[in-house]
């Protein structure tokens, strides 16, 4: 079993929709937690950082449930540039060492 | 320089030969990461340098894989006796002394090995 699991998708959205991501990871030892976004044969870029209060960032919605080690992403009001792989990623200490990865869920918002 | 900087940027290799990466990570930047991605997947974390020295070289897939960073700027990523396996993007990330918030990217070098 991977330590950070996503839907791999597509999600095939119209512009203007709402869509939620989610990802679980394994490891209760997991301290920070980011979204990335990736663009076809591009690198990873930072999206938005994840807290347990939840924490918004324009149209997007990110959210921590520790308890159930369980994290979200919502985009609203969805964008054509919004297509992009969605990388939930998690780290094993607050000033670390290495991002682990999950396998990305892949969005495809059309016209 | 302005951001991490890899080279090449594609490499073709036949199965059985030697090839190096190298990564010229953001200036100042202490801490260096290799990672793989294949395919269909999120990156694979290979091995983080603090300075010069390996912290962590516990995703080394096997021992034909060596990284060195012997001035704690510029890294070098090894690849002896490649195998068709060994194809993927080889991504390089730098950030302030290990600073989770802080890593940059850079575009990657694609290997193929045929």
């Amino acid at each position: 079993r991977k330590e950070v699991e996503q839907d791999p998708g597509p999600f095939n959205v119209p512009e203007g929709a709402t869509v939620a991501f989610n990802c679980t990871y394994s490891n209760s030892a997991s301290q920070s937690f980011f979204w990335y976004r990736q663009d076809c044969r591009k690198e990873p870029k930072l999206l938005m950082s994840v807290y347990s209060s939840g924490n918004e960032d324009g149209r997007f919605t990110a959210q921590l449930n520790r308890a159930s080690q369980y994290i979200s992403l919502l985009i609203r009001d969805s964008k054509l540039s919004d297509s992009a792989t969605y990388l939930c990623v998690v780290t094993r200490s607050y000033n670390t060492d290495k991002l682990i990865f999950g396998t990305g869920t892949r969005l495809q918002v059309f016209p | 320089g302005a951001g991490v900087s890899q080279t090449p940027s594609n490499k073709v290799t036949e199965k059985g030969k030697y090839v190096e990466l190298r990564c010229d990570p953001i200036s100042g930047h202490t801490a260096l990461y290799w990672y793989r991605q294949s395919l269909g997947q999120g990156p694979e974390f290979l091995i983080y340098f603090q300075g010069t020295g390996a912290a962590d070289d516990s995703g080394l897939p096997n021992d034909r894989f060596f990284a060195v960073r012997p001035e704690g700027s510029v890294s070098t990523l090894k690849i002896q006796r490649t195998e068709r396996g060994d194809s993927a993007v080889y991504l390089c990330a730098s950030s302030l002394e290990g600073e989770g918030y802080g890593y940059t990217f850079g575009s990657g070098t694609r290997l193929t090995v045929v």
